[in-house]
């Protein structure tokens, strides 16, 4: 079974830019996390979608934004970027009650 | 507010050592709780979950204990390995209000075996 797949896996962007990052979850999982790590505050929860719809949500600013499509891919997507918001986004997907996370390789997103 | 916490944050040890990695977390209602590791550049692998109603699970070289009463989780690796070198992570799910909640990490582990 493929694992989870992150589209794309390097981005250089632009301060004030917009930017869509993408994420197909392990075929039947239904469920799709997102997180950023970076060094200065480690993995930080997002949110997360179940069945296109968000069921849970972490401390970011409204500039993040995801959504997730009828075929449990999800794109993320950050507006007006800052310099802060380089890091590490990793896409996450689980299956059932056990919520056991298997994560992506992750998009490294670099912002000048 | 969840926090969870890893220590030591670096760990050096010789090939073939048996070693003990902590986590902590400071509210124990939790859902489970996951070990993961973290190679240079790259995403998480999934290494042992442990849910709220279990004390232990194992795989191959490793063993990871849960005591939620006390707030802690170990992760026991023997007969350590050079491959075995990575970050290793702790990340404990909330129960949530009536969802499902949410994954809290620490900081990490960053492990070293030296041949």
């Amino acid at each position: 079974k493929a694992g989870v797949t992150q589209t794309p896996r390097y981005l250089i962007k632009t301060r004030g830019q917009q930017v869509t990052l993408s994420c197909s979850p392990i075929s039947g999982h239904r469920s799709v996390s997102w997180y950023q790590q970076t060094p200065g505050q480690g993995l930080q929860f997002l949110f997360e979608y179940f069945s296109e719809t968000q069921r849970n949500k972490g401390n970011f600013p409204g500039r993040f934004s995801g959504r997730q499509f009828s075929n449990s891919r999800s794109e993320m997507n950050v507006s007006t970027l800052e310099l802060g918001d380089s890091a590490l986004y990793l896409c996450a997907s689980s299956a059932g009650t056990a919520f056991e996370q298997y994560f992506g390789p992750g998009t490294r997103l670099t912002v000048t | 507010k969840q926090e969870v916490t890893q220590i030591p944050a670096a760990l050096s040890v010789p090939e073939g050592e048996n070693l003990v990695l902590n986590c902590s977390f400071t509210d124990s209602a939790i859902y489970n709780l996951q070990w993961f590791r973290q190679d240079p550049g790259k995403g998480l692998t999934s290494l042992l979950l442990i849910q709220s109603s279990q004390r232990e699970q194992t795989s191959g070289r490793l063993n990871a204990s849960l005591d939620k009463s006390s707030g802690r989780s170990t992760l026991y690796i023997a007969a350590s390995q050079p491959g075995d070198s990575a970050t290793y992570l702790c990340a404990v799910r909330t129960t949530g209000s009536g969802n499902t909640g949410k994954l809290i990490f620490g900081q990490g582990t960053t492990l070293q075996v030296k041949p």
